[in-house]
């Protein structure tokens, strides 16, 4: 198995635009979870889907975040616009047990 | 809200040694435990997930889990510079991870 599959690794944008990020879970993995990391903050669960349905978006930081899953083999996290405090490294990850999970390489996200 | 709590070091120990990494949570009713190793730059991924009361053992990496006083450690013994990276506890509420803030640990050769 490849793995979770996150693109891109690197992504530089400018303030305002528009950012998707892109996430592959294990086949067979019914849960899939989008985590932003920062020093200041560590990692934080942005969402998380069961079956392709969103489960717990408590954590989405505002409106200008928007995931989805139209399948259970892609998922997309979504910052419309885009600020320099959304610069962070984004991780996608898969679950199909009660155990831990598996995380994808990331997503560096650098909005200047 | 579960809470995870770990000294952000960094924990310094010569190669050869023990390192001890510790974790304290707030909820009670927590059931399971994971360890993650992140290098620099990279993703984290998993080493040992524990659920018992007592230690589990796994290699050169013993988990340690005491739900009375809610904390849990990791043991690395003989440490190698190899074993340098972030050490992240979590703790299981449902289907979701709550992470630590992690314990940077360095091996000195």
């Amino acid at each position: 198995d490849a793995g979770v599959i996150q693109s891109p690794r690197h992504e530089v944008t400018e303030m305002g635009q528009e950012v998707t990020l892109r996430c592959k879970p294990i086949s067979g993995h019914d849960y899939l979870f989008w985590y932003r990391q920062t020093m200041m903050r560590g990692l934080e669960l942005l969402i998380y889907f069961n079956n392709n349905v969103p489960i717990d978006d408590s954590g989405m930081p505002e409106d200008r975040f928007s995931a989805k899953m139209p399948n259970a083999s892609f998922s997309t996290l979504k910052i419309q616009p885009s600020e320099p405090r959304d610069s962070a490294v984004y991780f996608c990850a898969s679950s199909g047990e009660a155990k831990g999970y598996t995380f994808g390489s990331g997503t560096r996200l650098t909005v200047v | 809200q579960k809470e995870v709590e770990q000294n952000s070091g960094p924990l310094s120990v010569p190669e050869g040694a023990i390192a001890s990494l510790n974790c304290t949570y707030s909820d009670r009713g927590s059931q399971s435990f994971f360890w993650y190793r992140q290098y620099s730059g990279k993703s984290p991924e998993l080493i040992m997930f524990i659920y018992s009361n007592g230690d589990k053992e796994d290699g050169r990496f013993t988990a340690q889990l005491n739900k009375a006083s809610q904390y849990v450690s990791l043991l690395i013994r003989d440490s190698q510079p190899s074993d340098s990276a972030t050490y992240l506890c979590a703790l299981r509420g449902g289907n979701m991870l709550t992470f630590g803030g992690g314990t940077r640990l360095m091996v000195k050769p």
